[in-house]
């Protein structure tokens, strides 16, 4: 099983500020990589897939990048609304699986 | 749109069928798949099934207890839980996507509670 690591598990950031998460996968994934956001109450969001393709309707601010092991997601000015939990997950090899998640969260 | 129903409080060792149905897409053109949300805890990936339903893939938590299934004539994804256990507490999600397609559409989710 790939496992994922996400870090930092907190990013305490004021709006306006970037915001970069990192997902490490004990091995390579290629770029079968996604990353989700979820709002607290409400099902997780799609917003990058490939490890680097926005999502239809994902906001321009959000943009991922890596390969192999290494990836992040970067919120290049923090609006109101993004802070929330943020996953990654791979679909390289079975089983997929998600990382355990870094919250966003308001300084 | 996917809407899930069949969640509820179960005692441990019992059984539980999940049921999704899909809407305002292709519903055989696409792999679909389950994933849980523990209370205040992470995503896991449950399990997982090809268009035609031909292939499927279990997350190993569920192995051997957990089975998927799918009514394409009802644009129906299903999902059979047995000998639950308190670790399968959780909100259960259906999602359009599966290994060649990233889970783009979300259910709300329908919660089960295994608990004595």
């Amino acid at each position: 099983e790939i496992v994922l690591t996400q870090s930092p598990a907190t990013l305490s950031l004021s709006p306006g500020e970037r915001a970069t998460l990192s997902c490490r996968a004990s091995q390579s994934v290629s770029s079968y990589l996604a990353w989700f956001q979820q709002i607290p109450g409400q099902p997780p969001r799609l917003l990058i897939y490939d490890a680097s393709k926005r999502a239809t309707g994902v906001p321009a601010r959000f943009s991922g990048s890596g390969s192999g092991t290494d990836f992040s997601l970067t919120i290049s000015s923090l609006e109101p609304e993004d802070f929330a939990f943020y996953y990654c997950q791979q679909r390289s090899i079975w089983p997929l699986t998600f990382g355990g998640g870094s919250k966003v969260e308001i300084k | 749109k996917l809407v899930e129903s069949g969640g509820r409080v179960v005692r441990p060792g019992g059984s539980l069928r999940l049921s999704c149905v899909a809407s305002g897409f292709i519903f055989d053109d696409y792999g679909m798949s389950w994933v849980r949300q523990a209370p205040g805890k992470g995503l896991e990936w449950v399990s997982g099934l090809n268009g035609q339903g031909g292939s499927k893939y279990y997350g190993d938590s569920v192995k051997g207890r957990f089975t998927i299934s799918r009514d394409n004539a009802k644009n129906s994804l299903y999902l059979e839980m047995n000998s639950l256990r308190a670790e399968d507490t959780a909100l259960y999600y259906c999602v359009r996507g599966f290994s060649v397609s990233y889970m783009d559409v979300w259910g709300k989710g329908t919660t089960v509670t295994v608990s004595s």
